[in-house]
């Protein structure tokens, strides 16, 4: 079956740690996101990858990295920098970068801090 | 730049009752319009979408949105509803070519019998 993953399902994180959720698609998609989502705010853009070895800031970057070595795989970091870190993360995908294209999304990471 | 307002954050429903969830956006240029559903713990899935053309776009599970330009508005209707429509129902707005989506800030719609 074609998708989008997401790993872990929950992850904490202490005071100072960097973590790093996993989101790989074999959906043979070349754009892929990562979004934060706070209860009553929807969802705020984080970063985005058009191709691979490319990537740009979304609207709340600080605090967060990404690479995009290959196609299928877009991990984001959350960094000792991100103060306010507790919240769901969901990456999702479209087959190019035509905004008209729908977007897919894997089932999510909810981050706690310890 | 675009933006979406979800005036509802909460709409309570008994079941087989209509419903209508409001969207207006802005936007200074030809925008495509979403409607995603995302249900408990889980990733947001694609309910409709307007791209162009015909103004009234439908979903398979009885969803109808109308795009209505003059009230810059995209408000999502079903006549008749389910327990099992019960989720949050994101609308969203991006501008034509490469730009991103733009997400309101939800509407939780919650069936009862």
């Amino acid at each position: 079956d074609g998708g989008i993953t997401q790993s872990p399902k929950y992850l904490f994180r202490k005071e100072g740690q960097n973590v790093t959720l996993s989101c790989e698609q074999n959906l043979n998609h070349d754009a892929m996101y990562w979004y934060r989502q706070d209860p009553g705010q929807g969802l705020r853009l984080i970063y985005y990858s058009q191709i691979v070895n490319d990537f740009q800031k979304g609207d709340i970057a600080e605090g967060y990295s990404v690479s995009r070595e290959k196609k299928e795989s877009f991990p984001l970091t959350v960094t000792s920098a991100q103060k306010n870190p507790t919240a769901f993360y969901l990456c999702a995908s479209t087959k190019d970068r035509d905004s008209q294209e729908t977007q897919y999304f894997g089932p999510g990471t909810r981050l706690l801090v310890l | 730049a675009q933006s979406v307002t979800q005036l509802d954050s909460q709409v309570p429903v008994f079941e087989e009752a209509p419903v209508e969830l409001r969207c207006n956006y802005s936007s200074s240029v030809s925008v495509y319009l979403f409607w995603y559903v995302q249900y408990p713990n889980q990733g947001l899935q694609l309910l409709l979408k307007y791209l162009s053309g015909s103004t009234l776009v439908k979903s398979i599970n009885g969803f109808e949105a109308e795009f209505n330009k003059s009230q810059t508005s995209f408000h999502l209707r079903k006549p008749s509803v389910h327990i099992s429509d019960t989720a949050e129902y994101f609308c969203a707005v991006s501008g034509t070519g490469f730009q991103k989506l733009v997400f309101g800030t939800g509407t939780r719609l919650l069936v009862s019998p």
